[in-house]
C-alpha cells in the first residue's frame, strides 16, 4: 500500500493564482482531512470529509475549496492564492472517524509570493 | 474554547535516559488523546492512542499516561536513543457533534550521545 500520497511536494505561486493540491489514499478510509502547519501554530484543520460526496469546513476554511467524488481522492483547491496561505499542507485519512489513528501524507510546501 | 499546551522549548536528554513530554489541556477532558511523532520535512506518524477511561497505555519503549484530574497527559520514552530525536505532537478529541481532532504545537526532543 502506498498509504496517503500528496502532490506536488513543493509549489510556488504568485498572489491571485489558483491551484489544486492532490491527495489520495489506498486504504479505503472514509475520513479524510486537510491541515495546514505553520510555525508556532500547530496543525489546523482546513476541511474534512466523512465519505464520498460529503465535505465540511474545519477551523480555517476561508480561501480553500474541497470536493470528494471518490473514496480515494480529496483535492484541496486554492481559489486565489494569498501570501497568508504560505504554509505546509498535510492531507490525512483515518478509518471511520477522526479520533482513530490518522495517516498523514508527506506534505506540500507552498509559498505564495 | 479548548487550549492544548505543549512545552515549546526543546527537551534535551542523554542517550539511555527516560524522556518525559507533557500535554496539558484546559476545560473539558478529551474522550481520546493521541501522540504523534514528526520528523523534519515529513508528515506526523501515529504512535499511541489513549481513551479517557484508561490511565496508561504502553507500546515497546513508549508509555502514555492520562490524568483527567490534572488535565494532563505524559508521554515517556524509556532508554532513549538518538533516533528518537523528533518533534512529538499530542492531539485531543472531545465528545460532541462539532468536535474535531485538535493538535498541540509539539515539543522537540533531542537525544544526545
Amino acid at each position: 500500500n502506498a498509504g496517503v500520497t500528496q502532490t506536488p511536494k513543493f509549489q510556488v505561486l504568485k498572489t491571485g493564482q489558483s491551484m489544486t493540491l492532490q491527495c489520495a489514499q489506498d486504504m479505503n478510509h472514509e475520513y479524510m482531512s486537510w491541515y495546514r502547519q505553520d510555525p508556532g501554530m500547530g496543525l489546523r484543520l482546513i476541511h474534512y470529509s466523512v465519505g464520498a460526496g460529503i465535505t465540511d469546513q474545519g477551523e480555517v476554511p476561508n480561501g480553500y475549496n474541497v470536493s470528494r467524488s471518490t473514496t480515494e481522492d480529496f483535492p484541496l483547491r486554492l481559489l486565489s492564492a494569498a501570501p497568508s496561505q504560505t504554509s505546509v499542507y498535510f492531507c490525512a485519512s483515518s478509518y471511520e472517524r477522526e479520533y482513530n489513528e490518522q495517516f498523514f501524507g508527506p506534505g506540500t510546501r507552498l509559498t505564495v509570493l | 474554547s479548548q487550549k492544548i499546551e505543549q512545552n515549546s522549548e526543546a527537551l534535551n536528554i542523554q542517550e539511555g535516559k527516560t524522556a518525559t513530554l507533557t500535554c496539558n489541556y484546559t476545560n473539558y477532558s478529551p474522550a481520546y488523546l493521541q501522540w504523534y511523532r514528526q520528523d523534519p520535512g515529513r508528515g506526523p506518524v501515529f504512535l499511541l492512542l489513549i481513551r479517557e477511561n484508561e490511565k496508561e497505555k504502553r507500546k515497546e519503549r513508549l508509555k502514555v499516561t492520562f490524568d483527567t484530574t490534572l488535565k494532563q497527559s505524559l508521554f515517556h520514552i524509556t532508554a532513549s536513543q538518538p533516533a528518537d530525536s523528533a518533534t512529538y505532537l499530542c492531539a485531543l478529541w472531545f465528545t460532541g457533534t462539532a468536535s474535531k481532532l485538535t493538535f498541540g504545537t509539539g515539543t522537540r526532543l533531542q537525544v544526545t550521545l
